[in-house]
């Protein structure tokens, strides 16, 4: 089966710059995650997708970030404007159920300068 | 969530079994262990998880205490491939919320 599939692999930008992150999950896995990890630490829950409802969106930073996912497959994660400190890889994962194991796509990874 | 706590690094030599310990002093009756791995420059990766029972499969071996506090992960023939990042997390297994990660043990595997 395909993996989580995720572009663009690197992005540079500009402060106060927008950039968007794609997201195409593994066929009929219903639930879909995106992680924000800072170099060092672990990664952290942006937001949480069941088919194409917000589950829990309490870390992300709803003044510059938005996420949607559209007809429940494919998703979207948008920074507008971005700071320094949003530099970070940005993982997207799904999984068949909630309580299922996770599976990773390989991250886009951020830096804003 | 029940916290768990991790050593921050771990060494081991190639071919040698790598036991990675978790305390997970709090956990709750329904709450289940997780353990994910994450090689540089790649999304974590599943491993295994278990309720109260040992778990076994390809990869790993899960250790849970009979108390439940604290739990090992075996990598019974460990390759210089295993050299990762290992996360322990704890969760509701019905939670219907994500898994949070920490900061996990950096396990380096040596020639």
């Amino acid at each position: 089966e395909a993996g989580v599939a995720q572009s663009p692999r690197y992005k540079i930008i500009e402060k106060r710059q927008s950039v968007a992150f794609w997201c195409n999950p593994i066929s009929g896995h219903a639930t879909l995650y995106w992680y924000q990890q800072i170099l060092g630490q672990g990664p952290k829950l942006l937001i949480q997708f069941q088919n194409n409802g917000v589950v829990d969106d309490s870390q992300l930073p709803k003044d510059r970030f938005s996420a949607e996912r559209l007809k429940g497959v494919d998703s979207t994660l948008k920074i507008q404007p971005a700071k320094l400190e949003d530099s970070a890889v940005y993982l997207c994962a799904s999984s068949l159920r909630v309580n299922y194991g996770y599976t990773f796509g390989s991250g886009t990874r951020l830096t804003v300068v | 969530d029940a916290k768990t706590t991790q050593p921050p690094s771990m060494d081991c030599a190639e071919g040698r079994a790598a036991n990675l310990p978790c305390n997970h002093s709090t956990i709750s009756g329904n709450e289940y262990v997780y353990w994910y791995r994450q090689i540089h420059s790649q999304g974590p990766q599943y491993i295994i998880h278990g309720l109260k029972n040992n778990e076994t499969n390809e990869m790993a071996s899960l250790i849970i205490t009979e108390d439940r506090k604290s739990s090992t992960l075996i990598l019974p023939h460990a390759t210089l491939r295993d050299t990762a990042v290992y996360y322990c997390i704890v969760r509701v297994g019905d939670s219907g919320y994500a898994l949070n990660f920490g900061k996990g043990t950096s396990l380096l595997v040596t020639p």
